[in-house]
């Protein structure tokens, strides 16, 4: 069973700030995804990594699929308010479908 | 751009009720997937459909069934409701590797 666990799962931090979120493992997939989800919405894509060691930007995003392709991670640089939301990364499986961290509640204080 | 319709945002329906969750796409994708979502446990597929009239388990389909008569169209169905049945549903879209699509969900309430 493929299985993708992400850290933390809440982040509390003040605007101005940059954090991390870790999204881990054992198994390889073919893509992966992030998605921001705000309360009473569904997820709405951020970005696809495809390739191992591949880096895309989203004006204070930074995203990072590991040269392994087991591991991803999302950077926020000088995090603002608007950036609070739930981020879940997704994992393309082998089957197909597509699998799901449990998500990082992400607070950003004025 | 995708755009993907859940019919109602808001459901309270009674124990032993049967819902009807209905989720329409206006492309023309071929992948439609229901899932639900539920704090601490993330998203959950429940069933999923890779074209007309066909239909996969996901990994908790107990409790619900789906039909897909047209392309456009995937509808969930709780043929019994069930207080643990509340929940955030969630109806997405995608085609080929690329990303998926949500719709806005619908929050039930089974009392």
């Amino acid at each position: 069973t493929q299985l993708l666990e992400q850290s933390p799962q809440f982040l509390s931090i003040q605007e101005g700030e940059n954090l991390t979120v870790y999204c881990n493992s054992s198994s390889v997939f073919s893509s992966l995804q992030w998605y921001r989800q705000e309360p009473g919405e569904g997820p709405v894509l951020l970005v696809t990594v495809v390739t191992g060691g591949e880096v895309k930007k989203l004006k204070r995003l930074t995203f990072q699929f590991g040269d392994a392709r087991k591991d991803s991670s999302l950077h926020i640089t000088a995090a603002q308010p608007g950036d609070t939301g739930l981020y879940l990364c997704a994992g393309s499986s082998n089957t197909g479908k597509l699998i799901f961290g449990q998500g990082t509640t992400l607070q950003v204080k004025p | 751009d995708v755009k993907v319709t859940q019919s109602s945002r808001y459901l309270v329906k009674r124990t032993g009720e049967k819902v009807f969750l209905e989720c329409v796409q206006d492309m023309d994708h071929e992948n439609m997937f229901w899932y639900r979502q539920d704090p601490g446990l993330g998203l959950r597929l429940i069933y999923f459909s890779y074209d007309v009239k066909m239909k996969e388990k996901g990994d908790i389909p107990e409790g619900y069934s789906v039909s897909r008569e047209k392309k456009e169209r995937f509808s969930l169905i709780l043929e019994s409701a069930s207080t643990n049945q509340t929940s955030m549903y969630l109806c997405a879209t995608g085609s080929g590797g690329g990303g998926y699509t949500f719709g806005s969900g619908t929050r039930l309430t089974v009392v």
